[in-house]
């Protein structure tokens, strides 16, 4: 079972770029999540998804945005890159919003 | 507003025990989670406790005093597999989880 994978692995972006990153499981969990993680601060929630069709803010959502059309993908997108969103970029995902979440392998994004 | 306090980094001696302290203030508790993390890799679950008292799984415990805002995370027998970072979330009101910045935990031979 894969469990969940992000692509790409990495990616550098100039800035004013826009770029998808993206996300799939296959354990048909209900609850997903979009994480930065930075140096010397903990996981930041960008956007979740608690169902198909419903998406919310976290705590640092400006300049992202996701959409969750169906159960298995969580695409993120940065309409306009700026170099504060250079990152580590997590998905995650729970088979409901209260249960022990599950990490994608990462997004390294560098934004130039 | 919403705070996870924990070491930044801590240094033991293979074969020893070691104790990681998270102290918590969070609008509401739905329950206090501890990950595992490598360097380069994602987190990966370890504990979650949403009771008072400790919970054991094998080599790791962690404990948590919901009064007191506080939880630990104790790790028996350090292997030099256990180098890594641990990290402390808190599931707030809205069942969202606050992170701590994580204890980077160095193995010495």
């Amino acid at each position: 079972t894969a469990g969940i994978t992000q692509a790409p692995t990495s990616q550098i972006l100039a800035a004013g770029r826009s770029m998808t990153l993206r996300c799939t499981q296959d354990m048909r969990h209900n609850a997903m999540y979009w994480y930065r993680q930075d140096l010397g601060l903990g996981l930041r929630l960008i956007h979740y998804s608690n169902t198909a069709g419903t998406t919310g803010k976290g705590e640092v959502p400006d300049g992202y945005s996701v959409s969750r059309a169906n159960t298995d993908d969580f695409p993120l997108t940065l309409a306009s890159a700026v170099p504060s969103q250079t990152s580590v970029y997590f998905c995650a995902s729970s088979e409901v919003s209260r249960h022990e979440q599950f990490f994608g392998p990462g997004t390294r994004l560098t934004v130039l | 507003g919403q705070n996870i306090d924990q070491p930044t980094e801590m240094t033991a001696t293979e074969g020893a025990i070691v104790q990681i302290n998270c102290t918590y203030q969070t609008s509401g508790f739905n329950g206090l989670f501890w990950y595992q993390q490598h360097a380069g890799e994602a987190p990966t679950f370890l504990s979650y406790n949403v009771l008072d008292g400790l919970e054991e799984k094998g080599r790791f415990s962690s404990f948590l005093s919901r009064s007191k805002g506080y939880s630990y995370l104790l790790l028996k027998e350090l292997q030099m597999k256990d180098s890594a970072s641990y990290l402390c979330a808190v599931m707030d009101s809205n069942y969202q989880l606050i992170w701590g910045a994580g204890t980077k935990l160095i193995i010495k031979p």
